[in-house]
């Protein structure tokens, strides 16, 4: 069984620009969190989507952004890139989602560095 | 406001010594329990979780880890170390029905020393 995919895995921009990240699920899992991981302030929760609808959201503002299509495979927008939002993002997918007892299976990540 | 700490930026360990790395957790109501390992330039992988029932909980890789409640902690924990198992874990929260966001630890970076 194929494990969580995001592509890509290395990422350069540079301020201002806008970024699209992607994330292929586990098959049948239609559960997918997005996590933003950083040595200063570990690991952050961005949001979560189930079955095409933002279930939950961190606090991130508004140019973060994502969604989820109906083969459950997500994509995560930032747009007016800042030099904070260098990072790994990270994908987890989920048979039912965070409100489960069911563990989180993690991508590789993307690692996004902005200039 | 629910939150789980890991109190040890980094643990160093002797390889074949036990190790131990911690994780308090502060939720109201019965949380569920989870720990993670990252390994460079790799995404998190499940190791454990505990929902209820018996506090010693096995996982992967010959880790287990005890749920106590009225500590409230959910420690990690191996008999004999490995040099492998060299890497960033990760303590994570949930309570059921409230909020329903997962919140991770800092993480704490394990040295296992040969």
């Amino acid at each position: 069984k194929a494990g969580v995919t995001q592509t890509p895995r290395y990422l350069i921009k540079t301020r201002g620009q806008q970024v699209t990240l992607s994330c292929s699920p586990i098959s049948g899992h239609r559960s997918v969190s997005w996590y933003q991981q950083t040595p200063g302030q570990g690991l952050q929760f961005l949001f979560e989507y189930f079955s095409e609808t933002q279930r939950n959201k961190g606090n991130f503002p508004g140019r973060f952004s994502g969604r989820q299509f109906s083969n459950s495979r997500s994509e995560m927008n930032v747009s007016t890139l800042e030099l904070g939002d260098s990072a790994l993002y990270l994908c987890a997918s989920s048979l039912a989602g965070q409100n489960s007892n069911q563990p989180q299976h993690f991508g590789d990540g993307t690692r996004l560095s902005i200039l | 406001a629910q939150s789980v700490a890991q109190p040890e930026d980094q643990v160093n360990v002797a390889e074949g010594n036990p190790l131990t790395v911690k994780c308090t957790y502060s939720v109201s109501g019965n949380p569920y329990l989870f720990w993670y390992v990252q390994y460079p330039n790799r995404g998190l992988q499940f190791l454990l979780k505990y929902i209820t029932g018996d506090n010693l909980v096995k996982g992967s890789y010959g880790f287990e880890a005890e749920f106590n409640k009225s500590q409230t902690s959910f420690h990690l924990k191996k008999p004999s170390a490995l040099v492998s198992d060299s890497a960033l874990y990760f303590c994570a929260v949930r309570v059921p029905n409230r909020d329903d966001k997962i919140i991770f630890g800092k993480g704490t970076r394990l040295h296992i020393l040969p």
